[in-house]
Formats: structure tokens, sequence, C-alpha cells
């Protein structure tokens, strides 16, 4: 069975610092690969995906993630961190063999300082 | 704009008393989703509608159903909630190719189930 971890529960970051969220997860093949943001009490927001070709996939809000297959990774990035990225963010892997059923990992939740 | 909604985005019910959460579409897409999340953990997929057919996940409780009437509506029904069901309720949709292949799911705002 695929799996999906977050190894971060929490992360705190100072605003306009980078941020790095790392993604692992076991498949038997090429994943499809998620990384989605939910702010409180909110639903979650795609953030970027990969589905195959180039390794580095840009998304919104000056998100960027790579898809490295030699690390099993998928982790999120971003140079500069804004108060408003506070959130919790989820990485996911799409089964294809199961009509591409969502496997989240557990997630991160980022605190900005100020 | 194209968006999946959800209503209420707050729901309070009472121990045992049915309760239906709606959820609508603009997208057009074939495939809906309802998740349950509760605090502090990630989605946990209850059922999907691939067009008409229904999906159930195995470990679903028989007290949440689902209904789809038509591609843009989606309706979850708790016919006894109890305490534990209390959580946020995701609708999600996509659109799949016969052939199978690249999905990508969007989400809606979520309903927040309070169960007194």
């Amino acid at each position: 069975a695929q799996s999906v971890t977050q190894p971060d529960i929490h992360i705190t970051v100072s605003e306009g610092a980078s941020l790095e969220l790392r993604c692992n997860y076991s498949y038997g093949a090429t994943p499809y690969l998620f990384w989605y943001v939910q702010s409180p009490g909110q639903g979650l927001q795609l953030l970027l995906k990969y589905f195959s070709g180039d390794t580095l996939v840009q998304g919104i809000k000056g998100f960027e993630a790579e898809f490295k297959r030699s690390q099993s990774s998928f982790n999120l990035r971003k140079p500069s961190v804004h108060w408003s990225d506070a959130a919790e963010y989820f990485c996911a892997v799409g089964e294809r063999a199961a009509g591409n059923k969502l496997t989240f990992g557990g997630g991160t939740r980022v605190l900005v300082k100020p | 704009d194209a968006m999946v909604i959800q209503n209420p985005r707050y729901q309070v019910t009472q121990f045992g008393k049915p309760v239906t959460l709606s959820c609508s579409q603009t997208l057009n897409h074939n495939v809906m989703y309802w998740y349950q999340q509760k605090s502090s953990q990630a989605p946990k997929l209850l059922f999907h509608y691939y067009d008409k057919d229904f999906n159930n996940e195995a470990d679903t409780p028989d007290n949440f159903q689902s209904r789809r009437p038509n591609t843009s509506f989606c309706f979850l029904d708790i016919r006894s909630p109890g305490l534990g069901d209390a959580a946020m309720y995701l609708c999600a949709t996509s659109h799949r190719t016969s052939g199978g292949g690249k999905e990508t799911q969007y989400f809606g705002p979520g309903t927040r189930l309070l169960v007194l």
C-alpha cells in the first residue's frame, strides 16, 4: 500500500525567511504528487502538482516543489515566507490503480513569526 | 469563477438527528468526493461518485450515505449522527477520462458539523 510521510508536524519560520516542507512517499510506480494548503476553517487549496516531465514544478503563491525519484521525495519550498503563509500543508499521492484516490500525508503546520 | 460550493459552512445537529450536507460545482466535473477531516488530521475519503457510479470506501460506516441527483450536486447524509461524527466535511471534484490518467481534485470550503 502506498503511503505519504511528512516528517515535520510543526515548523516555525520568520517572515521573510525561506521555507522547506518535506514529503516522502512510498509508491510502486511513478506517482502523481500534489501539495495542498489549508487555512484554519477552510478547504484545501491546490498549490501545485506533478504528473510527469520537468521535476521542478512551479505553483501559486510563489511556491515550488521538486520531485526526486531517487529519494522518493517531493519537497515544497518558498524563498521568502509571508505572514499569510501560516497554514497547514498537505502532501498527497494520487493512486492511479485506484481511480486516482488521494493518499494524504499527516500535514505540516507552519507558523510565521513577525 | 468555476468553483466547488458547500452549504452550509457550519451545521449544528443533535445526537441521532439526521443531517444532510450539500455540495455543488460549476466545473462540470464527472467525479465528486466526500471527505471527513477531524481536528489536526488529514482528510479521510468516505466515498465518491464517478458520474452516477457510487464508490464506497471499505471502512466508511453505514451511517454515512450519499446521493448525486445530477452532475452538479452531491449530498452527504448522516442518518444518526454521533458525537464522533463532529468534523469538517470536505467535498472535492475532478475530471476523469475514460482512459484514466491525470486527475486533479479541487476542494470546496468545507462544512463544519457540530453534534450536540
